[in-house]
């Protein structure tokens, strides 16, 4: 199994900073890969997918970069409404793997 | 617009069979491409895949749990069902299922999830 690393698993930040979350595969997924939001008693919700490319309707404020291990989400200006969990998925190979999530709290 | 809502008896014993029932709306699992999934999340923990079938009846599950998951289709009722056997209580948690768009392997669209309890 492709085994994903979220770290660290909390991050505190304020409205307006830029935020970056990792996350690293334990072997080459190209570009397959997803990230996803969950607010607390909520479904997740998609944000980007093959790495870096935007699902519709989500705020331009988010982006995604990295292939291979090595993969970043991007919060250009954190709004109050992105303190949240995230996690990176890989769909590269099955079984498909989420990372641990990172938790963006208030700062 | 598409929309999943998963249902299901919310509390089973252990050793027990759990079954699932997804049932979706605004696409059909008998277009080419198409697929819906099962991924649980216990409470306070991370997301984790269980299976997944695809609209020519392809089916994928996880190797730790493929000896215990069953996933089947009603393309004429638009209802996906898991069934899990011999449930424990390390099997409680939140299930969802969610849509995987022709595009690519990525869920886009998810149930509101159903929180399984596993307890006697």
């Amino acid at each position: 199994d492709i085994q994903m690393t979220q770290s660290p698993s909390t991050l505190s930040a304020s409205v307006g900073d830029r935020v970056t979350i990792p996350c690293r595969a334990s072997q080459s997924i190209s570009s397959w890969l997803a990230w996803y939001q969950q607010k607390p008693g909520k479904a997740p919700k998609l944000l980007m997918y093959k790495a870096s490319s935007l699902e519709s309707g989500v705020p331009s404020r988010f982006s995604g970069s990295g292939s291979g291990t090595e993969f970043t989400l991007t919060i250009s200006s954190l709004q109050p409404d992105d303190f949240a969990t995230y996690y990176c998925q890989q769909y590269n190979s099955y079984p498909w793997t989420f990372g641990q999530g990172t938790k963006v709290e208030i700062k | 617009q598409i929309t999943l809502k998963e249902s299901g008896l919310t509390v089973v014993k252990p050793t027990q069979t759990l079954t699932l029932t997804c049932t979706f709306s605004g696409f059909s699992l008998s277009t080419n491409g198409v697929g819906v999934g099962w991924i649980r999340q216990p409470p306070g923990k991370a997301l984790e895949w269980l299976a997944l079938i695809y609209w020519n009846d392809d089916k994928r599950y996880s190797p730790s749990l493929r000896s215990r998951l069953t996933i089947t289709k009603d393309t004429s009722k638009n209802q996906v069902v898991l069934t899990m056997t011999n449930m424990d209580p390390v099997d409680s948690a939140t299930y969802y299922c969610a849509h995987r768009p022709v595009a690519g392997s990525w869920l886009d669209f998810w149930g509101q999830g159903t929180l399984v309890t596993v307890s006697s």
